[in-house]
Order: C-alpha cells, then structure tokens, then sequence
C-alpha cells in the first residue's frame, strides 16, 4: 500500500511569491492534515480537510490556505511568502481512526 | 507555557542501552497519545499509538501512559545505532482532530 506522498520535494521561492504544495493520502483515507515544522518551533497544526471541506485550522494568518479535491488529494497554498515561512511543510493523512500517517514533507526554502 | 513538554536532549547512549523518552502535558482532554520517530529531513514514522492510561509494547518498545500525572514515555530496549533520530510525542484529545506536538528529544546511540 502506497504511504503519504507529497510534492515537490524542496521549493525556492522569494520573499512576495507564492508557494503551491501537494499531498496525496493513503488510498481510501479521506482527513488530510497539514502542519509546519519550523527549525526551533516543533510541528505546528495549519489545516484539516475532511470530504473536501475546511474542518479547522491553527494559529496561521489567512494566507495560508488550501483545499481538499474529490479524490482526497490535498493543496496548500501560501501566498505573500514571508521569509519566516521557511519550514519543512507536512501532510498527514487518517481514516476513521486516530493515527496520522505523515508523508514525507516538502521543504519550502524563501529567500 | 506550551501544552506538551518534551526535553529536547540532545540524548546520547551506546548500544544496547535501555532508553528512556518522556513527555509532559497540561490539557486534561488529551486521550489519545502517540510517538513518532523522525530521520533527519523525513517525514515522522508513527511507532506506538496509546489510549488512554496503560502500557503498550511492540518488539522493543514499550509506550506507558499516566494519565494522572500527565505524563508519557517511551522505553527503547537494546537500543541499536538504527534508533538515532529525533523522537516526537504527540497528542489529541477532546473536540480536536489535530495532533499536538512536543519539540522532540534527539537521540543519537553509539555503536
């Protein structure tokens, strides 16, 4: 069974652009979570969609949005990069139960 | 103060050496408890998934739970060179879905 995947592996951009992330879950999972994983700040919680809809998001500004496609699959969209929004960007994908099972992340570079 | 507590290390063992991870919460909703395992510029890897109060062992690993205290830990049991990556607790309990995470405790074990 296929894991979490994401893409792209690494991302550059400068500081005003605007980044696009992806995320595919585990097939027949239908909750994808996305989090941040700043260098000192630990995994912090950005969004969950669950059946295409928004379900709740974390202490993130509006710029940070997404959204959750008929086949599950996921986009994370950031727009007006700060230079602070360089982290290791991951997706978690559930089922019905409790474990989140984590892709492999895309790093997002903003210079 | 943060909700989950988690001693950064860096932890240094050699192998075979019994070890011993923990974290702190404060959130009294918090039922269900996880620990992840994280290479270095790799998603987390879901090791031991905990309910409530009680221990869990899978192989050399062993999760224990108090909810009491408010307190959780991993055991690492003949711990080999493989086991050196950064370990995270996580958590969710109540009305949210998400996970909340510690900082992680780096783990390096000597051969």
């Amino acid at each position: 069974e296929a894991g979490v995947t994401q893409s792209p592996t690494h991302l550059i951009k400068t500081r005003g652009q605007q980044a696009t992330l992806r995320c595919s879950p585990i097939s027949g999972h239908t909750s994808v979570y996305w989090y941040q994983q700043a260098l000192g700040l630990g995994l912090q919680f950005l969004l969950w969609y669950d059946e295409g809809e928004e379900r709740n998001r974390g202490n993130f500004p509006p710029r940070f949005s997404g959204r959750q496609f008929p086949n599950y699959s996921s986009e994370l969209n950031v727009n007006a990069l700060e230079l602070e929004d360089s982290a290791l960007y991951l997706c978690a994908s559930i089922f019905r139960g409790y474990e989140q099972y984590f892709g492999p992340g895309t790093r997002l570079t903003v210079t | 103060q943060k909700e989950v507590e988690q001693d950064p290390g860096p932890l240094s063992v050699p192998e075979g050496a019994i070890v011993s991870l923990n974290c702190t919460y404060s959130n009294s909703a918090f039922q269900y408890f996880m620990w992840y395992r994280q290479y270095s510029r790799k998603g987390p890897e879901l090791l031991m998934y905990t309910y409530s109060s009680g221990n869990k062992e899978d192989g050399r690993f062993t999760a224990q739970v108090d909810k009491s205290s408010k307190y959780i830990s991993l055991f690492i049991r003949d711990s080999q060179p493989s086991d050196s990556a950064t370990y995270l607790c996580a958590m969710r309990g109540g009305s949210a879905r998400q996970l909340t995470f510690g900082s992680g405790t780096q783990l390096t074990v000597l051969p």
